[in-house]
């Protein structure tokens, strides 16, 4: 039962162009929606984060935008920088605190020269 | 800030042995930790959850006699694998959040584990 999904396993970008992640999921408990980036054999690294009362949070280039009525919510990077090349998780969490974190299966960004 | 730690970030054992994994948030307390494990071009799976003081929570399927946790202290969670096997070679990571209210969980660099 994956209640986090990210249905697409890669996505390939032009630098400079705007990237689109997107995570769907399923259970309405999900109270916060956390975006992280990921490098091979390293650590996931925390990007940003949105409560489930809001529909938009912006830091730097990076924007989640949070649709709760379609279940929905998608990370926007402008621009486009060839950093920003890894994996991308979204993950969902119930409540405050310390909870635990369903992620999706993960989206490859290439960000292309 | 935010900082976590994982000891060693690469280890090779033989069959049958132990290995223990150190996870250490470096500038918080951490009352919760939790432990994953990532296959190649998988997900990360989480494995427990890891309270300091009282036992560890389980995910279902997860053998809690053979993957022990222990969180002695606020900045100090521990992952044994017990009579390592070779399917249990994988990439385990560790995360931790801030005491509190936040919900951003901070993880650290992952240990590669190989079995023999």
């Amino acid at each position: 039962d994956q209640q986090v999904k990210q249905n697409s396993p890669s996505l390939s970008v032009q630098e400079g162009r705007i990237s689109i992640l997107n995570c769907d999921y399923t259970n309405s408990m999900f109270d916060y929606f956390l975006w992280y980036k990921k490098y091979p054999a390293e650590g996931p690294t925390f990007l940003i984060s949105i409560s489930s009362i809001k529909d938009k949070n912006e830091d730097g280039r990076f924007t989640v935008f949070l649709n709760k009525s379609a279940k929905h919510l998608s990370l926007h990077i402008v621009p486009s920088q060839p950093g920003d090349s890894a994996v991308y998780f979204c993950a969902a969490t119930p409540g405050q605190g310390a909870q635990k974190l369903v992620f999706g299966q993960g989206t490859r960004l290439t960000i292309n020269p | 800030g935010a900082v976590v730690s994982q000891h060693p970030s690469w280890v090779i054992c033989k069959s049958g042995t132990s290995v223990k994994i150190e996870c250490r948030s470096l500038d918080f307390q951490a009352t919760t930790m939790f432990w994953y494990r990532q296959f190649p071009k998988q997900s990360l799976m989480l494995m427990a959850t890891s309270n300091e003081g009282s036992k560890a929570t389980y995910e279902q399927g997860v053998e809690k006699d053979k993957f022990l946790i222990n969180h002695a202290s606020l900045t100090l969670s521990t992952l044994t694998v017990t009579s390592a096997h070779p399917e249990d070679s994988s990439f385990y990571i560790c995360s931790a959040g801030e005491t509190g209210m936040r919900v951003e969980q901070y993880f650290g660099p992952g240990t590669r584990l190989t079995v023999t």
